[in-house]
């Protein structure tokens, strides 16, 4: 079955950081377009980062220089290491495929069911 | 580019037909999709480059428009349509429409 599964969420207090990570199955990371997309409680979609087939990488203005994406294309896994986690990080993070083959379309055609990330002391 | 959707919030019922905006501050191409999000699910995406329906996406969906102002229309609601809709484009998400019984 090709489907994206995110762990690592919980509780953290601000100032932490946190490793998620999302496995992938039915398909290779290797070469594709991934993204990390998140919701806060209650509120809507909001894009954080995504890294590119060749490994490229680009970050929302809200996480930049605090959040990294990596890929470890041996274990077919997609990572979101979160540094200096605020309040504002609460959320539910989904892990996001693109439908792009050799670029990226910004469509993405394949999500995880999520895993909640809750920033508070 | 900001994308606004509306309305915010719609109600309906089964079989009706309903249409969703999404309006984005300058013109963009085509490159633009659409998402629903059942409670407590992730989003599933509808259509992309504006008018193309994903695999597996029912018919009754269907998606228009360019420039500045684009639509999603679906011609007959069921009861798994009654979610929050998003359109996108690159990495921006409207705020979303709530559809509701």
């Amino acid at each position: 079955e090709v489907q994206l599964v995110e762990t690592g969420g919980g509780l953290i207090r601000p100032g932490g950081s946190l490793r998620l990570s999302c496995e992938a199955s039915g398909f290779s990371v290797s070469g594709k377009y991934m993204s990390w997309v998140r919701q806060a409680p209650g509120q809507g979609l909001e894009w954080v980062a995504v890294i590119y087939g060749g490994g490229t990488k680009y970050y929302a203005d809200s996480v930049q220089g605090r959040f990294a994406i990596s890929r470890d294309n041996s274990k077919n896994k997609v990572y979101l290491q979160m540094n200096s986690l605020r309040a504002e990080d609460t959320a539910v993070y989904y892990c996001a495929r693109d439908q792009g083959q050799f670029e990226t379309l910004w469509y993405f055609d394949l999500w995880g069911r999520g895993t909640l990330v809750t920033v508070s002391s | 580019i900001q994308l606004t959707q509306s309305p915010s919030f719609l109600s309906a019922s089964v079989g009706d037909r309903v249409t969703i905006t999404c309006r984005t501050s300058q013109g963009i191409s085509g490159d633009l999709a659409w998402y629903r999000q059942k409670p407590g699910k992730a989003p599933n995406l509808l259509i992309y480059a504006a008018s193309t329906l994903q695999s597996g996406v029912p018919s009754r969906f269907s998606g228009s428009g360019s420039g500045t102002d684009f639509t999603l229309t679906i011609s007959s609601l069921q009861p798994e349509d009654f979610a929050t809709y998003y359109c996108q484009q690159l990495t921006t998400f409207g705020q979303g429409t709530r559809l509701e019984i």
